[in-house]
């Protein structure tokens, strides 16, 4: 993987339910690893970074795991609520690269 | 504490113009990193700064592109010669140290740039 991958682009689910999506990254020269939330109208805002193989945060109903070997991270999102619909980012790399994100939209 | 800013917010302006952009960081971040977003796309990595270290260009598209930072502090993104695909969200971001190291990035609110 040359660049930072993410899926599924966009998704949408019901209010309640609970999803999950990808962030795939060069698995050579790992250093970081980095979730933002991007609402629209507003700037990213920092969710995780996480460094280490098998690191697993948690904010709130967001949780997110890091495998560095193969190269991917999940972002899970726990009883989605309509303020959970946003872009997604990740970006790693030692230049930071983005994905281009996953569009959640959470109906009620 | 203040966050990172940028100015202005909405920037319209006519084909083959030249347009600044500025960003402040948060005080005291010594990286200082510009993207942008156009219409459809992901976040486009343009150019960072760290420190007194020669800025890292490799993102900018053409040589219509440049950037400064003063003092290690305020950074200013000039696009001399406006083109339409130009138009986008410009965001600037600062963090402490070095994002690939693990420090957190904090984006500014965004210009809004269109080309007429």
């Amino acid at each position: 993987i040359l660049n930072v991958e993410q899926s599924p682009q966009s998704l949408h689910v019901q209010e309640g339910d609970s999803t999950n999506f990808t962030c795939s990254f060069p698995s050579s020269n790992f250093y970081a690893l980095h979730w933002y939330r991007w609402e629209t109208a507003k700037s990213p805002e920092a969710l995780f970074v996480m460094t280490l193989n098998g690191d697993e945060k948690k904010k709130g109903r967001i949780s997110a795991t890091l495998n560095t070997k193969e190269g991917y991270s999940y972002l899970y999102i726990k009883g989605s609520q309509p303020e959970d619909s946003a872009t997604y980012l990740c970006a790693g790399g030692n230049d930071m690269r983005f994905g281009a994100g996953t569009r959640l939209t959470v109906k009620p | 504490g203040a966050g990172v800013s940028q100015s202005p917010s909405n920037k319209v302006t006519e084909k083959g113009k030249d347009v600044e952009l500025r960003c402040d960081p948060i005080s005291g971040h010594t990286a200082l990193y510009w993207y942008r977003q156009s219409l459809g796309q992901g976040l486009e990595f343009l150019i960072y700064f760290q420190g007194n270290s020669a800025p890292d260009k490799s993102g900018l598209p053409s040589d219509r592109f440049s950037a400064e930072r003063t003092g290690g502090s305020v950074s200013t993104l000039t696009i001399q010669r406006t083109q339409q695909e130009d138009s986008a969200v410009y965001l600037c971001a600062s963090s402490l140290d070095l994002l690939f190291m693990g420090d957190t990035q904090y984006f500014g609110p965004g210009t809004r740039l269109t080309v007429l």
